[in-house]
């Protein structure tokens, strides 16, 4: 496709439980970018790659949260022992190139912790 | 953390008026990008500003920047009913941080 994938849509979660959230970024794009979302809140940074190596992962919230992008192009953000408090929007981006001047957006994987 | 702050939350306003948007930040940067995100969707890349433009404009758009007062602004002329949705500006870091930082929005609404 010619746009950001995102997959699953929506996930339902029992506490506990681990998930893998998916994403495919357009073809030969540089950086991707994982931000959290909640309900009425802006995206909230978790991490940045540039090809396959993860420059920064400041914003991940605790070391259940973990972040791969083995061959610099599909990612998959894994979070370990499912909390209610990780319920949220998590939204995949990509740039073209390392300066980030435009962002691609997918639609984001809703994820409901219960 | 949150970087940028946008201003008013909330704006709800008639189809034709002018809508503006304000966005403070903390730190000095290079650029500062404008987004907009419909119910449920992922964000879409309006415009970007650099550091040394203090506007610039992209067809109904109009964006100014003023780096003395870290403080941006986002103007929609003539709204459509199409332009309801939330709208986030995002700061990058001089320092070389390469993470997009973004606002908490700002909820537009415009009324037919």
């Amino acid at each position: 496709g010619a746009g950001v994938s995102q997959s699953p849509r929506y996930k339902v979660a029992k506490r506990g439980q681990d998930v893998a959230l998916r994403c495919d970024p357009i073809s030969g794009h540089v950086s991707l970018f994982w931000y959290q979302q909640a309900l009425g809140q802006g995206p909230e940074f978790l991490t940045y790659f540039q090809n396959e190596a993860q420059l920064d992962k400041s914003g991940l919230p605790s070391d259940r949260f973990f972040a791969e992008r083995p061959e610099g192009s599909v990612s998959t953000l894994k979070i370990q022992r499912t909390q209610q408090e990780d319920s949220a929007v998590y939204l995949c981006a990509s740039s073209k190139d390392s300066l980030n001047e435009k962002l691609f957006f997918g639609s984001g994987t809703q994820l409901s912790v219960l | 953390s949150q970087q940028g702050e946008e201003d008013p939350q909330a704006l709800s306003i008639q189809e034709g008026e002018n809508a503006t948007m304000n966005c403070s930040y903390k730190t000095s940067i290079n650029n500062l990008q404008w987004y907009r995100q419909n119910s449920g969707r992922g964000l879409v890349h309006l415009i970007l500003i650099r550091s040394n433009e203090r506007e610039k404009h992209s067809g109904r758009l109009r964006v100014t920047l003023d780096t003395s007062k870290k403080s941006s602004s986002l103007l929609i002329t003539a709204s459509r009913a199409a332009d309801t949705a939330s709208y986030f500006c995002a700061t990058d870091d001089i320092q070389g941080a390469q993470k997009l930082v973004f606002g908490q929005g700002t909820r537009l609404t415009i009324n037919p």
